[in-house]
């Protein structure tokens, strides 16, 4: 799977948008990206995945360059509960790679009052 | 409902003693993991099984056996447990045709004194 890199540590006001980035520039082109999170004391928590066009769900929404080498995690309203380490992921989606989830060292977000 | 469920969630105990650590989910899934998390908090795949065969067996000692009784289990033997086991264990699901997106557990935090 190709290697991500993401920020160390992120800070984010309550209430206003996190946009967390995620360089992925060795994507191949059958490699999903995915967004996992992990708050204190829990199991990693999906959060959404793409392969090309821009994603939205309850929880986030993805957006992804046209070159697919960065992409773009965005909490529209962060919330204390958004505080976590935020995992971007790239997996393809067949073969033996797709059983696994390779977890970087991601960012810590910390939602601030 | 709980959709992946591991148990114990706390489990203290002496080296050299043998444990097992269970998990169950409930969404239908065909494929389950077992990954490890320690001290430094790296989360790394440990083993994957799909429809009850093993699929990807990481470079883990042989003292860990997992063994999986049926497509909704997916259980970790661990003997002779050393000082360097303790870590948290989590468990997670997917389905295979449904893009692998893995569902984890909360966790077992295992502690080898």
């Amino acid at each position: 799977d190709a290697k991500t890199t993401q920020p160390t540590s992120m800070d984010c006001a309550e209430g206003r948008a996190a946009n967390l980035p995620c360089n992925h520039s060795t994507i191949s082109g059958n490699e999903y990206v995915y967004w996992y999170r992990q708050i204190h004391s829990q199991g990693p928590q999906y959060i959404i995945h793409g392969l090309k066009n821009n994603e939205t769900n309850e929880m986030a929404s993805l957006i992804i360059t046209e070159d697919r080498k960065s992409s773009t995690l965005i909490l529209p309203h962060a919330t204390l509960r958004d505080t976590a380490v935020y995992y971007c992921i790239v997996r393809a989606h067949s073969g033996a790679g797709s059983y696994q989830l390779t977890f970087g060292k991601g960012t810590k977000l910390s939602v601030i009052p | 409902d709980t959709a992946v469920s591991q148990t114990p969630k706390y489990l203290v105990t002496q080296m050299g003693n043998d444990k097992s650590i269970k998990c169950e989910q409930n969404l239908g899934h065909d494929t389950m993991y077992w990954y490890k998390q320690d001290s430094k908090k790296f989360l790394k795949i440990m083993f994957s099984y799909n429809n009850k065969e093993l699929i990807i067996n990481e470079t883990v000692p042989n003292r860990f056996s997992p063994k999986s009784p049926d497509k909704a289990h997916l259980n970790l033997h661990i003997n002779s447990l050393e000082l360097g086991d303790s870590a948290v264990y989590f468990c997670a699901s997917s389905h295979s045709s449904s893009g692998n997106t893995i569902y984890f557990g909360e966790g077992s935090w295992l502690t080898v004194v």
